[in-house]
């Protein structure tokens, strides 16, 4: 069973730092990994979905790497602003069997950027 | 296109009660998922649908949730009856394929009293 842990559950830093949130899963036969991000009271925006076959993908200031060897992703965002501020989820998608596209999520990194 | 609807926004309803969830998917997305988030298990996947049949319905938590899809164009989710322990914020998710992205709804925050 896949589990996905993200590490801090929270993180409170000044605007303009550069900052990385971890996600790792535990089961590496993975199709992709997707970050989400979720602002208060609303549902989820998708960020960034790296293939498994790819090592980042870059938005802007964000960019998430993946290492499925190790099970870990990383999302980087640089230059950070108050407007970042919100929960940030990673989650991993299955690759075959009846688990197929299952989206496995983690519990989250609060982030937020004070001014 | 005006992305995943969901109704209604919030509900509150008493224990024992029935409850019934909406979700109409972004016109053409063939996947369609229902998950579940609460602060003690974050998000849980439910139930999910391919071209309106269910494929995997393993995260329904008891007999008392029941899913369907009678077109491509809505789908419910249903409780019956409700519990206290019901109470989370319920999303509706479309996608065009299973691993590719997928647009989540506002949700529904559900509260049973």
């Amino acid at each position: 069973k896949q589990e996905v842990t993200q590490i801090p559950a929270a993180l409170s830093v000044p605007e303009g730092e550069n900052l990385v949130l971890n996600c790792s899963f535990t089961d590496s036969a993975i199709y992709n990994l997707q970050w989400f991000r979720q602002d208060p009271g609303k549902g989820l925006t998708s960020l960034l979905l790296i293939q498994s076959s790819q090592r980042e993908q870059t938005s802007g200031r964000l960019n998430a790497s993946l290492d499925k060897s190790s099970g870990r992703s990383t999302l980087y965002i640089a230059a950070s602003q108050p407007g970042d501020s919100a929960t940030y989820l990673c989650a991993a998608i299955n690759a075959g069997g009846t688990s197929y596209g299952k989206l496995t999520f983690g519990q989250g990194t609060i982030l937020t950027v004070h001014p | 296109d005006a992305g995943v609807i969901q109704s209604p926004r919030h509900e509150v309803t008493e224990m024992g009660q029935e409850v019934t969830l909406r979700c109409k998917p972004i016109s053409g997305h063939d996947y369609l998922f229902w998950y579940r988030q609460t602060m003690m298990r974050g998000l849980e996947l439910l139930i999910y649908f391919n071209n309106n049949v269910p494929i995997d319905d393993s995260g329904m938590p008891e007999d008392r949730f029941s899913a369907k899809m009678p077109n491509a164009s809505f789908s419910t989710l249903k409780i019956q009856p409700s519990e206290p322990r019901d109470s989370a914020v319920y999303f509706c998710a479309t996608g065009l394929a299973g691993p590719d992205t997928q647009y989540f709804g506002p949700g529904t925050r559900l509260t049973v009293l």
